[in-house]
């Protein structure tokens, strides 16, 4: 079972902040914050990972709480394209010889006009 | 684009027989991960092969089976296939301390 639970679905304006939360209140010392999203008949696409720390790349920001019991993926400027299931797991990363994702039901984020 | 791909795109066997799906890594990813995702629902880990071996596997049964070769390109076959083993087959390469990375899947239907 995934260790983590996330919204059904959200709506955003196009240009505008989405902020997905996601909690983990079970995850281990080792364990980080992955997240991938899903376009509709496509395959997972990797986004962003933390650990502790917040993060930030060219597509999104993930911020984790002090207690690391939850986090929030955040796209600063919402496009149409960002539409999709956005996937949040906790894994030990691939460095420890093996990692297997396991992915729950998602949010299911749509981006409106 | 990963740089993974997967063949073939679409599938339609008939229960019972068997199926071999492929799946090329990203150049330098040594370690291929299989996943299976049912309609509406999340992808779901089968196993998992790093430098020619199985080094974990899911809850799925032996008749779910892999290869990969020194290219680290890899092979997942089905056998005796059941209906509810239609579904979008995904695999993912990795390198050690690295992300997964997904290919585009293939749907395989069963009738």
């Amino acid at each position: 079972d995934a260790k983590t639970t996330q919204p059904t679905s959200m709506d955003c304006a196009e240009g505008r902040a989405a902020n997905l939360p996601c909690n983990h209140s079970t995850i281990s010392g080792n364990e980080y914050v992955y997240w991938y999203r899903q376009i509709h008949s496509q395959g997972p696409q990797y986004i962003i990972h933390g650990l502790k720390n917040n993060e930030t790349n060219e597509m999104a920001s993930l911020i984790i709480t002090e207690d690391r019991k939850s986090s929030t993926l955040i796209l600063p400027h919402a496009t149409l394209r960002d539409t999709a299931v956005y996937y949040c797991i906790v894994s030990p990363p691939m460095n420890t010889g093996f990692q297997k994702l396991v992915f729950g039901t998602g949010t299911r984020l749509l981006v409106s006009p | 684009e990963t740089g993974v791909t997967q063949s073939p795109t679409h599938l339609i066997k008939t229960r019972g027989q068997q199926v071999t799906l492929r799946c090329s890594s990203q150049s330098g990813h040594n370690t291929v991960s299989w996943y299976q995702q049912a309609l509406g629902q999340g992808p779901q880990f089968i196993f998992q092969y790093y430098r020619e071996e199985e080094n974990g596997r899911g809850n799925f049964p032996p008749r779910f089976s892999g290869l990969q070769f020194p290219n680290y390109s890899s092979e997942l076959n089905v056998n005796a296939l059941e209906l509810d083993d239609s579904a979008l087959y995904l695999c993912a390469s990795s390198k050690q301390g690295d992300e997964q990375y997904f290919g585009p899947g293939t749907r395989l239907t069963v009738t």
